[in-house]
């Protein structure tokens, strides 16, 4: 089993719609999570970070933490165009696994106009 | 402010030598990470320092891969006796406590 699952898409959205990205991890012990945005020939940029269960919201993101059943996950609301891009899921494990950070293989997102 | 530098860009090599990849992380941050990216695929976490120690080297793939960092600055990732499946990006990020990670443009290196 890997560390963090993501499917790998591609996920097709309209233009407007809501796009719901999902994460599963096996270490029940994690304790931070991030989501970072990763377009086409670009490194990884964070979006998102979440560290206790429900839901954080940072403009059109909302990051939703379930620990209880290992999944995390990112919803873009009014998807654009320009949101066209891989998702990464991060995973930062419990403190006794010191600060390695295991990233899920991402999904890929297309925003349709 | 700077952020996290990576040299080269891009690094064309013969397979069987070797190269040396830099990451100049964003001042005083104490953690930095090298990772693996192949053309498609996820990252692959290779190693990270705290300061000047590596705590977690489990990602490096053998013995050929070995990394150092020096002033709790600057970072280099050597690659010895280079194989054509090395080939890929290879990203450094640096953050200045535990996550989240800053990242680098990356190297990209292609062995022929």
């Amino acid at each position: 089993q890997k560390e963090v699952e993501q499917n790998s898409g591609p996920l097709s959205v309209p233009e407007g719609a809501i796009a719901s990205l999902n994460c599963t991890y096996s270490d029940r012990v994690s304790q931070s999570f991030f989501w970072y945005r990763q377009y086409s020939g670009k490194s990884p940029e964070l979006i998102m970070s979440i560290y206790s269960n429900g839901d954080k919201e940072d403009g059109r993101f909302t990051a939703q933490l379930n620990k209880a059943s290992q999944y995390v996950s990112l919803l873009i609301r009014d998807s654009q165009p320009s949101d066209s891009a891989t998702y990464l899921c991060a995973v930062k494990a419990g403190s006794n696994a010191g600060n390695k950070l295991v990233f899920g293989a991402g999904t890929i997102l297309r925003v349709k106009s | 402010g700077a952020g996290v530098s990576q040299s080269p860009s891009n690094k064309v090599t013969e397979k069987g030598k070797d190269v040396e990849l830099r990451c100049d992380p964003i001042s005083g941050h104490t953690a930095l990470y090298w990772y693996r990216q192949r053309l498609g695929q996820g990252l692959e976490f290779l190693i990270y320092f705290q300061g000047n120690s590596a705590p977690d080297k489990s990602g490096l793939p053998s013995d050929r891969f070995s990394a150092e960092r020096t002033g709790e600055s600057v970072s280099t990732l050597t690659i010895q006796r280079t194989q054509q499946e090395d080939s890929a990006v290879y990203l450094c990020a640096s953050s200045p406590h535990p996550p989240p990670l800053h990242f680098g443009n990356g190297t990209r290196l292609t062995v022929t």
